[in-house]
């Protein structure tokens, strides 16, 4: 079965450089969120879009931003990049069918991009 | 807003064994998720809890969910060193907006023989 698609998988980067992370959602899945793992921290959510608009926002720093595209990947924007910005990121995705209304809301994880910022 | 305390934090067990990991959380939650992570992997899903009284069974591992206490357990039984990971559980809150998922912190569990 087709499963959450992340790339890179892994990124080194500078200090105030910018990074794109990818995620490709399995296919019919409606939502797609955005979560931010430090080392030895529990994921916390930075983002998430339901049918290509921005459905929530969580702990997403002013110099991310992300959006959906119209085949329903999504891109993770980061720009000025920090030391601290190093961890994993995960993409979700999920079939919300609208968040105000019981669906499969099981959300399935991606294998994450590690990013290091040196 | 939703907050998740799972405990323990760290938890090292004998092969054999049983023990329980406990999550609270602090507001009405749409449901309750156990997911497993090994050290610099994805998290997989093992458990979606959607009602009180809800318990699932998967091997050596089970899970329930009192709405009442706002608590879910996941139990293992008989440990083995294949069940070594981190466990979190993770509640969702459609008020947010969203079915963003809030975590706790983990427990770091170690089987050791």
């Amino acid at each position: 079965a087709a499963g959450v698609i992340q790339s890179p998988r892994h990124l080194i980067k500078e200090k105030r450089e910018t990074a794109t992370l990818k995620c490709y959602p399995i296919p019919r899945h409606d939502t797609v969120y955005w979560y931010q793992q430090g080392p030895g921290q529990d994921p916390q959510f930075l983002i998430s879009f339901y049918e290509k608009m921005q459905s929530d926002k969580g702990s997403i720093p002013d110099r991310f931003s992300a959006q959906q595209f119209s085949d329903y990947h999504s891109e993770l924007n980061m720009s000025s990049l920090e030391l601290g910005d190093s961890a994993l990121y995960f993409c979700a995705s999920s079939l919300d069918k609208g968040p105000s209304k019981w669906g499969n809301t099981e959300a399935f994880f991606g294998q994450g991009t590690r990013l290091t910022v040196v | 807003e939703l907050k998740v305390e799972q405990n323990p934090l760290f938890l090292s067990m004998q092969e054999g064994k049983n023990y329980t990991i406990y999550c609270n959380y602090s507001t009405t939650s749409d449901r309750l998720y156990w997911y497993r992570q090994d050290p610099g992997k994805s998290l997989e899903s093992l458990f979606v809890l959607l009602s009180n009284g809800a318990v699932k069974q998967e091997g050596r591992l089970m899970a329930s969910l009192d709405t009442k206490a706002r608590l879910s357990t996941l139990h293992i039984t008989a440990a083995v060193h294949d069940l070594s990971a981190t466990y979190f559980c993770a509640g969702t809150y459609s008020g947010a907006g969203s079915y963003q998922l809030t975590f706790g912190k983990g427990t770091k569990l170690s089987v050791i023989p």
